[in-house]
């Protein structure tokens, strides 16, 4: 079947550690997302990839970087520079750039800060 | 820039109960509107979307028509069931201008807790 993997489903880690959500796809979708929801906040974009090499910041990308060296694959560094890291992480992808296009969402990480 | 206004939750109704959600927003451009459902504990599911104006998006009971004129796209359902409890999200996709180039950009809303009794 065809879809979006994020593991680990929980993380914890102490003040000061790196840590790393990984997002694999298997739909062959060009764009890939991270976002990041908070209780009563909606989803708030992180990065963005629209192609394999290239990223772009979304709207809270202090304290977070990404990679994307493969199409299937967009894992999010969560920094020591992050001061509010604890929240839960969603990643989602879509076929292209058309607005038509609804972006296929991962189940999620939950990232707990000790 | 773009949003979206959705009511505010909880929304709690027995099965069986009509149900709607409001969802207004605001554009710059032409968006794409959606509705994605969201279970416990789980990601973001599509529910529903429409490109265009008057276009009326519908799945599992659930309907909402793009309406240009008062910039809505209300969700409802004429029978809920205590299996529709979970969050809804409004959602818009709309050209979004970058330093890196353009790409069509999803807002949400917060989302509207629903929770349908026996």
């Amino acid at each position: 079947d065809g879809g979006i993997t994020q593991s680990p489903k929980y993380l914890f880690r102490k003040e000061g550690q790196n840590v790393t959500l990984s997002c694999e796809q298997n739909l062959n979708h060009d764009a890939m997302y991270w976002y990041r929801q908070d209780p009563g906040q909606g989803l708030r974009l992180i990065y963005y990839s629209q192609i394999v090499n290239d990223f772009q910041k979304g709207d809270i990308a202090e304290g977070y970087s990404v990679s994307r060296e493969k199409k299937e694959s967009f894992p999010l560094t969560v920094t020591s520079a992050q001061k509010n890291p604890t929240a839960f992480y969603l990643c989602a992808s879509t076929l292209d750039r058309s607005s038509y296009n609804e972006q296929f969402f991962g189940p999620g990480t939950r990232l707990t800060v000790l | 820039g773009d949003s979206v206004t959705q009511m505010e939750g909880p929304v709690t109704l027995s099965e069986e109960a009509f149900l709607t959600i409001n969802c207004t927003y605001t554009a710059t451009g032409y968006p794409s509107l959606f509705w994605y459902v969201q279970y416990p504990g789980e990601g973001l599911q599509l529910l529903l979307k429409a490109t265009k104006a008057d276009d009326k998006g519908s799945n599992k009971g659930f309907e909402a028509t793009y309406r240009k004129e008062t910039t809505s796209f209300h969700l409802e359902k004429g029978s809920v069931q205590v299996s529709d409890s979970a969050v809804y999200f409004c959602a818009l996709s709309d050209l979004s201008h970058r330093s890196g180039g353009s790409n069509y950009k999803l807002t949400f809303g917060k989302g509207t807790l629903l929770t349908v009794n026996p």
